[in-house]
Order: structure tokens, then sequence, then C-alpha cells
């Protein structure tokens, strides 16, 4: 089975501090995604990464960066963690490109206080 | 990426079929339709995915008619664990990277 894990399932920071939430893939995926979830508006794409220190954004890259040093791993970095920031961030992973069969982990839910 | 509407929710009863309808009228020539369950406090699971026509699998069932403008996701006999928010997807099954999750359709199954 695919696995996808994200470092923290909670986590509380304050405004203005610098934030990573990390993402590890274990099948060998080209292919990584960070996304947020807010309440009626869906899963948002933040960036994604189709090989090793490649990135492109994503529909909401604004206030985030993102980091893929190697293959199974994809941080998203929050440089100066806002109140707006407050979300569920998950990351995905997948074989192919395109809408297809993309595998997520559990979630973040961060709050920024 | 083509645009998707879909129900915001629906109730349902246990044991009964479900159907989902979703929307995609600017859907392209090379675009497929996939259809993502979300549980509470999870990521999305991948359902189902089709082209044309009809696709089952052991979860469930996609009918696409001929102008593939709609798609319509059927879960047979639901149960009170079907409870979850489904999403449609439409978009190339390659190429692009882009995925564009929708605000999904909440179904809620009551005993």
């Amino acid at each position: 089975d695919v696995k996808v894990t994200q470092s923290s399932r909670y986590l509380v920071k304050r405004t203005g501090e610098k934030v990573f939430l990390e993402c590890v893939q274990d099948m060998d995926h080209e292919n990584m995604f960070w996304y947020r979830q807010d309440p009626g508006l869906g899963l948002r794409l933040i960036y994604f990464s189709y090989d090793v220190k490649m990135k492109e954004k994503g529909d909401i890259p604004e206030g985030y960066s993102v980091s893929r040093e190697k293959k199974e791993r994809f941080s998203l970095i929050l440089e100066s963690a806002s109140t707006n920031q407050t979300s569920m961030y998950l990351c995905a992973s997948s074989l192919l490109a395109g809408v297809r069969e993309q595998y997520f982990g559990p979630g973040t839910r961060l709050t920024v206080t | 990426l083509a645009k998707t509407t879909q129900p915001i929710s629906m109730d349902s009863y246990e044991g009964q079929e479900v159907n989902i309808t979703c929307s995609h009228n600017n859907i392209a020539t090379n675009d497929y339709i996939t259809w993502y369950q979300q549980f509470p406090s999870q990521g999305p699971r991948f359902i189902i995915q089709g082209y044309k026509t009809k696709v089952t699998n052991e979860v469930a069932s996609l009918f696409i008619p001929a102008d593939r403008k709609s798609s319509t996701l059927s879960l047979p006999r639901v149960s009170l664990s079907d409870t979850a928010v489904y999403y449609c997807l439409v978009g190339e099954s390659t190429g692009g990277f882009k995925t564009i999750f929708g605000a999904g359709t909440r179904l809620f199954v009551k005993a």
C-alpha cells in the first residue's frame, strides 16, 4: 500500500513564526502536491513538484514556499505565518501526471494564533 | 481544466442506491473524469475514473453519456460508512499536473 505521512496531525503556531510542514511518501512517486482545505472551498492546490528540486506554483502559492531535496520528501514552508493560513493542509503523491490517482496523507490541521 | 458542478449535499438511507451527478459542460477531448471520496479527518481517496460509457469497480460505478458533459457516480446499497464528501474532477489523464477539487458533494447516509 502507498503510504503518505505528514509530520504532524495538529499544529499551533503564532503569527510571524516560520512553519515547516513535512510530507514523506514511500512509493517512489515522481509527483507530490500540497493542498489546503477550507470549509466550502474544497481543496486548493498550493504547490506541486514533478521531480527532485523542481516545483511549480498551484492556484494559491502566495505566502508559501516548498522544498524537494529528496524524491520521497516534500516540505511546505510558511515563511511568516498569518491567521489566514489557519487551515487543513494535505499532501499527496502520484506516480503519473494529470488527473490520475493521487494518494493523500492524513492532513495537518494548522492553527495560527 | 474543465469546471465541474455538483450538488452541495445529499441525504440517503442505508441500503439505497445513491447517484451523484456532476456537470462538466466544457470537458475537452483528452479529459478523463475522476471521483474521490473523503471521510472526516482524512485525505481524499481515489474511487474511480472513466472516459466514456460505463466503468465499474468494487466500490462504485461511473456512468458517462455520449456527449460527456456530465457523469454520474453510482454507489450501490449505501451504508452509514459511506457518509463522506465526494469530489468530481475533470482533466487530462496525462500531461497536466494541476488538479482542481471543487467543494464536492456531502453525502449523509441515515439509518
